[in-house]
């Protein structure tokens, strides 16, 4: 069964380092991938996918299939990137389901 | 738009008792998802419907059923609360396929 996974549950940097959240896969297919946020009391909203292969609020992610891996990264982090991660993972023929990690908690401090 | 809307936002409940969780989305969505968040696990799909007239089975649907009401509405019933069902349950939707999911704004469950 697919698994994704997120190693670490909080993650602390300061203003202005750079971050990167982590997130590992298990499937055997072609999957697409994603990245949720959740800031505190907002709704869980979708941050990128890599079929977009966009940067989004200064973040990008790289699908690696050699590494089953789909890491989130940021330069320089802002205060407001502080929030909840998920990564989360489609499979090609699960329709539109989503398995989710087990998210990141970033915290940016000043 | 209201997006998606959820009802109740916080609830209590005694083992034994059973519940209605409502979730309604105006964006004329085909697809709808009803989840778990827990401490360290993430979010875990209970059920979904792929589009109005079909449910299915996600991860962790013991202990729930759902309706799809109709194309907009999809409820997530608890017959009989048990304490492992107190969690954050979110409902989404999405036009389907390869679309992103659209979350609410959760309904905060406990059971006593």
């Amino acid at each position: 069964a697919q698994r994704v996974t997120q190693p670490e549950k909080l993650l602390s940097v300061f203003k202005g380092a750079p971050v990167e959240l982590k997130c590992n896969y298990s499937y055997s297919g072609s999957p697409e991938l994603f990245w949720y946020v959740q800031y505190s009391r907002q709704r869980l909203q979708l941050l990128l996918r890599h079929i977009s292969r966009e940067s989004i609020k200064g973040f990008t992610a790289d699908l690696n299939k050699g590494e089953t891996s789909f890491h989130l990264k940021k330069p320089f982090a802002q205060e407001e990137d502080s929030a909840m991660y998920y990564c989360a993972l489609k499979e090609e023929t699960s329709g539109s389901r989503l398995t989710f990690g087990e998210g990141t908690q970033l915290t940016v401090n000043p | 738009n209201a997006g998606v809307t959820q009802t109740p936002k916080f609830q209590v409940l005694k083992t034994g008792q059973s519940m209605t969780l409502q979730c309604a989305q105006d964006m004329n969505h085909n697809s709808m998802y009803w989840y778990r968040q827990d401490p360290g696990m993430g979010l875990r799909l209970i059920y979904y419907s792929a589009s109005e007239g079909t449910t299915d089975k996600g991860e962790v649907p013991n202990g729930y059923n759902v309706s799809r009401l109709n194309k907009r509405e999809f409820s997530l019933r608890l017959e009989s609360a048990a304490p492992s069902q107190t969690s954050v349950y979110f409902c989404a939707s999405s036009e389907g396929g390869w679309d992103e999911q659209f979350f609410g704004p959760g309904t905060r469950l406990t059971v006593l």
